[in-house]
């Protein structure tokens, strides 16, 4: 059985300031895939990042950086210089052999100005 | 970029009724998805399907059925709306390469009164 925890269901943090979601994931696969989504205030889910459990480079994209440590089963994801357009809830997801995505709680993000 | 189309975006209808929701993408996908959301919670696969003629349900049970008859179309119906069916419902579809990523369409929102 897979599992994804997300154990902080919220965080505020004012603007500019760096903030980090944390992602624990539980699988028997060798191969999989890690995800992150973020979502909005209007609903739609939208793709950040997708990682294989045989590249464990990190990833930067512009003020997003994600860091995954096979070691630990995290994946987590930083904001640097955290902005008001952040604010959202942001789900990590995992797909194994079962080829269905196992999506995590989520996370709600809010930038203060 | 995901072009996948979801009608109607907002719904609000009376108990009894039958309701289809729309789902629609042009990439060419042969996988697609039904997720059944509350507000700011995690996402529950209710359907998927990964070809035409081809649908099973998903890990939530659903009282809604589904069809694929046309690669581009993937509809959900309610055939006797209630009150525990108010959610948000997201659409989702993946290419069958290996990767999978899912992208998503921008969600009804169903209000069943």
């Amino acid at each position: 059985a897979q599992k994804v925890t997300q154990a902080q269901t919220e965080i505020s943090v004012v603007e500019k300031e760096d903030v980090t979601l944390d992602c624990v994931y539980e699988t028997r696969d060798t191969t999989y895939y890690l995800f992150w989504y973020k979502q909005p205030p209007s609903g739609e889910l939208v793709f950040l990042i997708r990682r294989n459990s045989f590249d464990e480079q990190n990833e930067i994209s512009g003020r997003y950086s994600w860091n995954f440590q096979k070691s630990t089963s995290s994946f987590n994801f930083t904001i640097t210089a955290s902005q008001v357009v952040d604010s959202a809830v942001y789900f990590c997801a995992l797909r194994g052999s079962a080829r269905q995505l196992t999506f995590g709680s989520g996370t709600q993000l809010t930038v203060l100005p | 970029e995901a072009d996948i189309y979801q009608t109607p975006r907002y719904l609000v209808i009376g108990t009894g009724k039958k309701i289809t929701l729309e789902c629609s993408q042009t990439m060419g996908h042969d996988k697609m998805y039904w997720y059944q959301q509350d507000p700011g919670m995690e996402l529950h696969l209710i359907h998927y399907s990964y070809g035409v003629n081809s649908t099973e349900k998903g890990d939530l049970s659903s009282e809604s059925t589904v069809s694929r008859i046309r690669t581009e179309h993937f509809p959900l119906t309610l055939e006797s709306a209630r009150p525990s069916h108010t959610s948000q419902y997201l659409c989702a579809s993946s290419n069958d390469r290996g990767r999978e990523t899912q992208y998503f369409g921008p969600g009804t929102r169903l209000l069943v009164l």
